[in-house]
Parts: C-alpha cells; structure tokens; sequence
C-alpha cells in the first residue's frame, strides 16, 4: 500500500459528459502529480500541485483541469469527454527533496462510450 | 532538457535468463535515478533507486547502478522468474519534477 488513494477505480461514462477524479496523498506529502496511461503508451504527465498551487503543466489538454485543497486532496476534473481520453489516470505524491520517490495511487480506470 | 531514454520492448525472456533493461538520461546537476514496475492491473510501484553516482540500487534482485560517466541506470536481473512479467519505468527527479521513460514491457515464459 503506497498511501495514496484514489477513487473510483473504475469508471464508465458517455462521450460529452463531465467526471471528477479524486486523489488522497500520502500524509505529509505536499505535491501531488497527475498522469495519463493511455493503452500501450507510457506515462503521460498532465499537471502538478505543490501545497495547493499548481507548479507544472505537461500534456494536458484544456477540456481537463485540477485543483488541491487546503486538506491537500486533489480532484482532476476531465469535461466534454471523448472515446479517446479513455485511459489510467494515476495520482502521485512525494515530499520535497531531490532524492525522495514518487508514491502512485492504483488509478482510476476512465472507459468513455 | 531533461529527458529519460529506455529500451523499447516489448522483452520475451525464458524463466532463469538474465534481464538488461537500458535506460539513458540527459541532465544537468546529478539528479536521482528511480526504476519502477507496474504489474498487470495495478500502479507503480518503486523498484528501487540511486540518489548519487556509483550508487547501486537493488531490491527483489534486480539491480541498477548509477553511472555519472555513461549517464546511465541500466535495470539487471540474474535470473528472472515468471512472476517477474511487468512494465518496467526508468525515471529521474530534478527539483519537484520527475521524469518517465516510455516503459518496458517484460514477458517471462517458464
């Protein structure tokens, strides 16, 4: 168990409709980075948040977005879905420090039909 | 920039075969070097990792070591076993940022 939690693990919705993904950090860990595993295809990183302000944009696009809240939590909320943003959507946390590793939540599964 | 290299796969290898699996970076500074593994269905999970050079990470027996003037951190097993099968991620951390190669997928037959 990495400590991260992220619900659901599954989700299936129609095209055009709009989801949230939520993610628990593991306790202490102030950044919190969210990923996009799309079928046969590496890690895609879309955003990160450190303490509650973003601090990163990778590949994501602008029908997507994210938050953290004071608690730390952080929801990533995809809108006008298509079949092709089904994918693993992985939360990850760390501390701050160069030498310290990533922890991943188990992802939510986002199938769109 | 920063990026992390690794070998493409995917890697069919017979249960006891030895495993290499390269991976490069580019980088300045002296960044950490982290493996991965993401078994069917489920997240990462860390390997292991290498915070300086000549560090040598090693967990479950896989092994990398950190090598400054080769800028490398090849992931080496001595003798896989099937439950071995998995994607393996070279990744490096610079700042708050953290770095994936593409993934190697790993299929080892009994």
């Amino acid at each position: 168990d990495s400590g991260v939690t992220q619900t659901p693990k599954h989700l299936i919705t129609a095209t055009g409709q709009r989801v949230t993904l939520r993610c628990s950090p593991r306790s202490g860990d102030l950044s919190v980075y969210w990923y996009q595993q799309s079928l046969d295809q590496g890690l895609q990183f879309l955003i990160q948040y450190y303490n509650g302000e973003e601090r990163a944009k990778g590949n994501i696009l602008e029908r997507f977005s994210a938050q953290q809240f004071p608690d730390l939590h952080s929801e990533l909320n995809l809108s006008s879905l298509e079949l092709g943003d089904s994918a693993l959507y992985f939360c990850a946390s760390s501390v701050v420090g160069d030498n310290t590793e990533a922890f991943f939540g188990q992802g939510t599964r986002l199938t769109v039909v | 920039g920063d990026s992390v290299t690794q070998m493409e796969g995917p890697v069919t290898l017979s249960e006891e075969a030895f495993l290499t699996i390269n991976c490069t970076y580019t980088a300045t500074g002296y960044p950490s070097l982290f493996w991965y593994v993401q078994y069917p269905g489920e997240g990462l999970q860390l390997l292991l990792k290498a915070t300086k050079a000549d560090d040598k990470g090693s967990n479950k027996g896989f092994e990398a070591t950190y090598r400054k003037e080769t800028t490398s951190f090849h992931l080496e097993k001595g003798s896989v076993q099937v439950s071995d099968s998995a994607v393996y991620f070279c990744a490096r951390r610079r700042g708050n940022q953290f770095y994936f190669g593409t993934g190697t997928s790993l299929t080892v037959i009994p």
